[in-house]
């Protein structure tokens, strides 16, 4: 089974609009991580936010927050008030175990996000 | 800010030669990854590396790939001789232990191309 689910290989959004991209995550460890990363057409890895299997709330990077819902296992990020730069490819990604370990990132096949004027 | 640096930025290279790829890891970060990225498809986990020695490898981590950290601040990958499926996108990450999120921060990656 696949330990993340990106299940948008691409999305449209207008200018100034908000985007909700869909992250699903299956794992047995009670204690994980889950990161939203976003690579450019330059081909870089930019880290966007974190949210830990046992923070209460959910977490916001200014435009950025995620939606966690532990119960069915979903990390979905939400952009509020989509800019051009945006567009690009987003990742989930999570790290199974406790942070503060070498633990490996499994990440998703992605969803590509393409910001229209 | 501190950044994670890699070098070179593309590396073109003949079927079974060597090739190594740098990577200068973030000064007060303790664990240190590589990652690959076939074009088109997914960021695949290669290794990790603490204390001067691997913590995991993927199974595609096999014999033909090393890590060294030979001073302070490089720390490199090694393919020892490159096969055409090589051709990736080659991130290096870092992450520390302080605080609870542990994040690893990317490279701007090396493309490496196998001709």
């Amino acid at each position: 089974a696949q330990k993340i689910t990106q299940t948008q290989p691409g999305m449209f959004v207008q200018e100034k609009e908000a985007v909700t991209l869909d992250c699903t995550y299956d794992t047995s460890d009670p204690s994980y991580g889950l990161f939203w990363y976003k690579q450019p057409s330059s081909g870089e890895m930019i880290f966007l936010i974190y949210q830990g299997s046992y923070d209460q709330q959910n977490a916001t990077e200014g435009r950025y927050s995620l939606n966690f819902q532990k119960a069915r296992k979903s990390a979905n990020l939400v952009i509020s008030a989509s800019q051009l730069g945006d567009s690009a490819m987003y990742f989930c990604a999570m790290r199974e175990g406790p942070s503060g370990s070498a633990r490996q990132l499994t990440f998703g096949s992605g969803t590509q996000l393409t910001v229209l004027p | 800010e501190p950044e994670v640096t890699q070098t070179p930025s593309h590396q073109v290279t003949q079927m079974g030669q060597e090739v190594i790829l740098r990577c200068v890891p973030i000064s007060n970060h303790l664990y240190f990854y590589w990652y690959r990225q076939i074009l088109g498809q997914k960021v695949e986990f290669l290794v990790s590396f603490y204390n001067n020695e691997i913590s995991e490898k993927s199974e595609i981590f096999d014999d033909q790939f090393s890590v060294e950290r030979p001073d302070g601040s490089n720390f490199t990958l090694k393919i020892r001789s490159t096969k055409l499926e090589d051709s990736a996108m080659y991130f290096c990450a870092s992450s520390d232990r302080q605080g609870r999120r542990t994040e690893a921060f990317f490279g701007q990656g090396t493309r490496l191309t196998v001709v």
